[in-house]
């Protein structure tokens, strides 16, 4: 079936280390896989997203890699700061049934 | 631009009366908007799918009868939750998506918060 794993589900990081989220997907159909960060209270927010056809994309401290043998993406934040603390979700986009599935997301916390 | 709003953005209700939220795309045309529910410290859960003119199409365990989807129109969607209990209190977020130029991204409206007491 569809289905997104994402870990881990809690990240504590010093300020100024690099953060790694990793999710893997179950149709190899899925051909668009983007990244939310989500506020309390707020809509998710889209920070990057990568298609099928790209295996990196970075911009800035933030990148995404793509591993489609595998069905495995992953977020790569470096340098982080106190203000990327929130929750992250990756997703993938099925394009057979066109929809999104979210993974369970991780919360991030960056101590200053 | 690709703004969505989502009216209202929080409501109180009393359990047994229904609910209606709207979802609208202010600067473009939506091919297709989702319905997500997120409960607290949760990821979004996909309700169903609304497409313009046609029936909604919904997600396993997710009750038709109850959940309504009208899309009225290329930037209006609205869902009526019917007959709301407690159980149904959650934040209810709607997506909508462009056409072939932006295939596959979408842009969330701002949620709404819904709680039935």
């Amino acid at each position: 079936g569809e289905n997104v794993e994402q870990h881990p589900s809690t990240l504590s990081v010093q300020e100024g280390d690099s953060a790694v989220i990793k999710c893997t997907y179950s149709d190899s159909a899925s051909n668009y896989f983007p990244w939310y960060k989500q506020e309390l209270g707020k809509r998710p927010q889209l920070i990057i997203d990568i298609r099928s056809n790209v295996g990196e994309k970075k911009d800035q401290r933030i990148a995404v890699t793509l591993n489609k043998t595998a069905k495995h993406f992953s977020l790569h934040i470096t340098e982080t700061q106190p203000e990327d603390s929130a929750v992250y979700f990756c997703a993938a986009f099925y394009s057979g049934t066109y929809k999104y599935i979210f993974g369970t997301g991780t919360r991030l916390k960056v101590l200053a | 631009g690709a703004v969505v709003s989502q009216h209202p953005s929080r409501v109180i209700c009393k359990s047994g009366t229904s609910v209606k939220i709207e979802c609208r795309s202010l600067d473009f045309q939506a091919t297709t908007m989702f319905w997500y529910r997120q409960f607290p410290k949760q990821s979004l859960m996909l309700m169903a799918t609304s497409n313009e003119g046609s029936k909604a199409t919904y997600e396993q365990g997710v009750e038709k009868d109850k959940f309504l989807i009208n899309h009225a129109s290329l930037t209006l969607s609205t869902l009526t939750v019917t007959s709301a209990h407690p159980e149904d209190s959650s934040f209810y977020i709607c997506s909508a998506v462009t056409g072939p130029a932006r295939k596959g991204e979408q842009f969330f409206g701002p949620g709404t918060r819904l709680t039935v007491l």
